[in-house]
């Protein structure tokens, strides 16, 4: 059980152009669903939290317009690069819970590799 | 203020070889949480456990075991006979009622050689 899946695990895309990246709780409700971005060799950074049916809510330094969360159901949440550049290569990783807060077991996707040329 | 501290960088073993990951966290607040996830080199982040600050006792799965002092705020990880497939970035992290993101240790990058 507990299980999460991220969609697409990689993708690679032209400088200007917008990107959308799936996740989705398959066996349980998530409440509340957490974006998260990874460099190489570092520690995992909280982009935001989206709880269902509600905006989300950005970590500071975080572009709200560039980094666009949608949490339309229980079970899904997309998150949208803008106008991609290079500095957003990264690797992006969404987790899952069933209640808010911090304190119930967060549950990860695989991630999503993302390449903007 | 909330704080994990993973002090080691780099764990090299053998193959077999016990290891100890330490984990030391802060935290103000008298009930909290703490986690381990294992990172191996596909990405995903694989929930280990999940122990809550008023169950001090020491927990075994098969080769895991963690040893968690609340006098001396650590939440350490023990890997008993490991195995090459034991490879990863582990992480600890700390929650609480009073933040609602969880706060990640740096990682410990641990190799398991044959």
């Amino acid at each position: 059980g507990a299980v999460v899946s991220q969609h697409p695990s990689r993708v690679i895309c032209k400088s200007g152009t917008s990107v959308k990246i799936e996740c989705r709780s398959l066996d349980f409700q998530a409440t509340t669903m957490f974006w998260y971005r990874q460099f190489p060799k570092q520690s995992l950074m909280l982009m935001a939290t989206s709880n269902e049916g509600s905006k989300a809510t950005y970590e500071q330094g975080v572009e709200k317009d560039k980094f666009l969360i949608n949490h339309a159901s229980l079970t899904l949440s997309t998150l949208t690069v803008t106008s991609a550049h290079p500095e957003d290569s990264s690797f992006y990783i969404c987790s899952a819970s069933q209640s808010q807060g911090a304190t119930d077991t967060q549950y990860f996707g695989p991630g999503t590799r993302l390449t903007v040329l | 203020a909330q704080k994990v501290t993973q002090a080691q960088t780099e764990i090299s073993v053998v193959e077999k070889e016990d290891v100890t990951l330490d984990c030391v966290y802060e935290t103000r607040d008298t009930t909290y949480y703490l986690f381990w996830y294992k990172q191996p080199p596909s990405g995903e982040l694989v929930f280990l456990i999940r122990r809550n600050s008023f169950d001090e006792q020491n927990e075994i799965s098969g080769r895991y075991s963690w040893n968690f002092q609340k006098s001396t705020s650590s939440f350490n990880f023990t890997i008993t006979a490991s195995q090459v497939v034991d490879s990863a970035v582990y992480f600890c992290a700390l929650g609480t009622y009073n933040t609602d993101k969880l706060i990640f240790g740096t990682g410990t990058r641990l190799q398991v050689f044959p």
